[in-house]
């Protein structure tokens, strides 16, 4: 079965500066899809980022952006420029091509100093 | 406001019990998701709905069921309710594909005493 690890619980970043959070992955398939999930205190679940495995070139939204290395297994997030409001849990999250497996990772906290 | 609504947004029961939860789709989604989320169990994927018809399951026990009607509004009824199914149960709405961008619902926080 597949399974995604966080393995940093909590992190915290000076605002305007950059953090990366850690994310690793196990599959045996070829094709498939990961996510970043954000989850502010409101506890609604917000898209940050995806990225398609067949596509080498990493995923960019604004100010976050990944660092996908599929032989390694591994889908980080930088958060470039940190901003008060991007204090939230963060979930990795992988799906299978076929959609049958969506699973998410335990999330990383991530406290934004002022 | 993800456009996605559940109801109710809590629900105290007790052990042994039944009940509903509702969620209404964006408009013009055809995908329903569910999710549970607690605290020693993290976010779990229980099972999504496309147009009517079951297209994926996860770890949903035997004990919950779920279904989309016509109009595509879902119900997710857990029953014999126990303490450990206490959690924030999430819907969200998206298309057709498999990495289609998911539109989370606020939850419907659920107290199993």
């Amino acid at each position: 079965a597949q399974t995604v690890t966080q393995s940093q619980p909590e992190m915290s970043v000076q605002e305007a500066e950059t953090v990366t959070l850690s994310c690793t992955y196990d599959t045996s398939e070829s094709d498939y899809y990961l996510f970043w999930y954000k989850q502010p205190p409101s506890r609604q679940m917000i898209l940050v980022i995806r990225q398609e495995a067949y596509k080498q070139q990493n995923a960019t939204e604004n100010r976050f952006s990944v660092n996908f290395q599929k032989a390694a297994k591994s889908f980080s997030l930088k958060i470039s420029d940190s901003q008060l409001g991007d204090a939230a849990m963060y979930f990795c999250a992988y799906r299978g091509n076929y959609g049958q497996n969506f699973v998410f990772g335990p999330g990383t906290r991530l406290s934004v100093l002022p | 406001d993800s456009g996605v609504t559940q109801t109710p947004k809590h629900l105290i029961t007790a052990t042994g019990q039944r009940v509903t939860l509702r969620c209404s789709p964006r408009s013009g989604d055809l995908s329903v998701y569910w999710y549970q989320q607690s605290l020693d169990q993290g976010l779990q994927f229980l099972i999504q709905y496309y147009n009517g018809e079951e297209r994926a399951k996860g770890n949903i026990l035997e004990r919950f069921s779920a279904q989309q009607f016509p109009d595509l509004h879902s119900e997710l009824n857990l029953s014999s309710l126990e303490l450990g199914d206490s959690a924030l149960y999430f819907c969200a709405s998206g298309g057709a594909g498999w990495a289609d961008t998911q539109y989370f619902g606020p939850g419907t926080r659920l107290t199993v005493l």
